[in-house]
């Protein structure tokens, strides 16, 4: 089954900076890798998603890139806000139908003004 | 569109009652939806998937008895704790699929913070 392994647990920079958060995933089939933001108390909200025949994907200060041979994806998000502070998953999909998504320990990201 | 509700948001309830948590796609028709648990500081572990018109299959560890799914329409799947205990108070969240031509991606719903005293 897929195993996905999240880093850093926490994550804190100036307002600003940049922010890297990294997943390894297990499954060399996995073909789907997402990531979501969620604040507390709330739902996990996606904030950008890539597929495995793209290797970056870019939405205005977040992009996410895949590296499918070492199977790995990264998100970065530039240009950090304080309003970007939040628990950040990555996921990937356990083989064996319905797509089901396994999550990443989580990063908790704290921007600071 | 692809809005997921959940009800109720938060509830309260005496250990060994039953609380039942409704998961709706509001605006598309979901034949399969997830349940999944978050307890405080922790990432969200899949419980189970609710297949609708038959049996919802099980993450390895869930009791399936304790845990009662049922996804009776294509908008609806409810989970129902069962003589709950404390240990069951965390953070319930449904998501729900689109159909065939989304692939993958899966919308949530608010959630159900649950408390078990």
């Amino acid at each position: 089954g897929e195993n996905v392994e999240q880093h850093p647990s926490t994550l804190s920079v100036q307002e600003g900076d940049s922010a890297v958060i990294k997943c390894t995933y297990s499954d060399s089939a996995s073909n789907y890798f997402p990531w979501y933001k969620q604040e507390l108390g709330k739902r996990p909200q996606l904030i950008i998603d890539i597929r495995s025949n793209v290797g970056e994907k870019k939405d205005q200060r977040i992009a996410v890139t895949l590296n499918k041979t070492a199977k790995h994806f990264s998100l970065h998000i530039t240009e950090t806000q304080p309003e970007d502070s939040a628990v950040y998953f990555c996921a990937a999909p356990l083989s064996g139908g319905y797509n089901k998504l396994i999550f990443g320990a989580g990063t908790r990201l704290a921007v600071h003004p | 569109g692809a809005v997921v509700s959940q009800h109720p948001s938060w509830v309260i309830c005496k250990s060994g009652t039953s609380v039942k948590i409704e998961c709706r796609s509001l605006d598309f028709q979901a034949t399969t939806m997830f349940w999944y648990r978050q307890f405080p500081k922790q990432s969200l572990m899949l419980m189970a998937t609710s297949n609708e018109g038959s049996k919802a299959t099980y993450e390895q560890g869930v009791e399936k008895d304790k845990f009662l799914i049922n996804h009776a329409s294509l908008t609806l799947s409810t989970l129902t704790v069962t003589s709950a205990h404390p240990e069951d108070s965390s953070f319930y969240i449904c998501s729900a699929r689109q159909p065939a031509g989304w692939a993958n991606e899966q919308f949530f719903g608010p959630g159900t913070r649950l408390t078990v005293l």
